[in-house]
């Protein structure tokens, strides 16, 4: 069974930074793409970029340069997504997806919350 | 960016009733996918390349359509079908994803 398992809500304040991870699970971690992706509360889904985990090749939507860095770990199947100088703004439920054969997310992890907030 | 308009953005549905929703792309794109979304719960991949069933979809669920104009169709409305649908393409970068369609039970 493939899953994608995210790390646990986080609450941080305003100019802080934060790491959401993305363990994978149930198939070749270097084989798909993982996507990462923003939901703001009551919000439709932005997507944020994504990852090669067979190379570290990565590509952002120019909304999210300078904002969100993605990277991975090969040895522990897992992905991760830094985000800097955190704005409310930035207060969202944050997804990974693992890519499918079409650009689709074919599979979602069940989210992670960020809250910034003084 | 290509904008996805999705309508109606709420809509109720009677259990037997037929469901159709629309997705506008701004420009053309060779395919859209859709997923479902609960409240609470992360999205779902529904179809995908337009008409695509994705694992476990059941077959009164559909997806049609080309270059700006795109369907997803549930030919006979049941309670479980109750949730949010979300188009998107990638065609042209970045992915972008409609605003939604909520669909409610009657």
């Amino acid at each position: 069974e493939i899953q994608l398992q995210q790390s646990g809500p986080e609450l941080v304040k305003p100019g802080a930074s934060v790491k959401v991870s993305c363990k994978a699970s149930g198939y070749s971690f270097t084989d798909y793409n993982m996507y990462w992706v923003k939901q703001s509360h009551g919000k439709s889904l932005e997507w944020i970029g994504y990852i090669d985990p067979y190379n570290g090749g990565t590509s952002y939507n120019q909304k999210f340069k300078g904002k969100a860095t993605l990277t991975v770990d090969k040895s522990s199947s897992t992905a991760f997504m830094h985000l800097n100088s955190l704005t409310s703004e930035d207060s969202a439920v944050y997804y990974c997806a693992r890519g499918g054969n079409s650009g689709e997310g074919a599979y979602w992890g069940q989210g992670t919350l960020v809250t910034v907030s003084a | 960016q290509i904008v996805l308009t999705q309508s109606p953005a709420i809509m109720s549905a009677s259990p037997g009733e037929k469901v159709t929703m629309t997705c506008s792309a701004s420009s053309s794109v060779s395919y859209m996918h859709w997923y479902q979304q609960k409240s609470g719960t992360s999205p779902k991949r529904w179809i995908y390349d337009t008409s695509k069933l994705a694992s476990g979809v059941p077959a009164r669920f559909s997806g049609s359509g080309s270059g700006t104009s795109y369907s997803l169709t549930i030919s006979s409305m049941e309670a479980e079908d109750a949730a949010t649908y979300y188009c998107q393409q990638w065609s042209s970068n970045p992915p972008t994803f409609g605003a939604g369609t909520k669909l409610e039970l009657k």
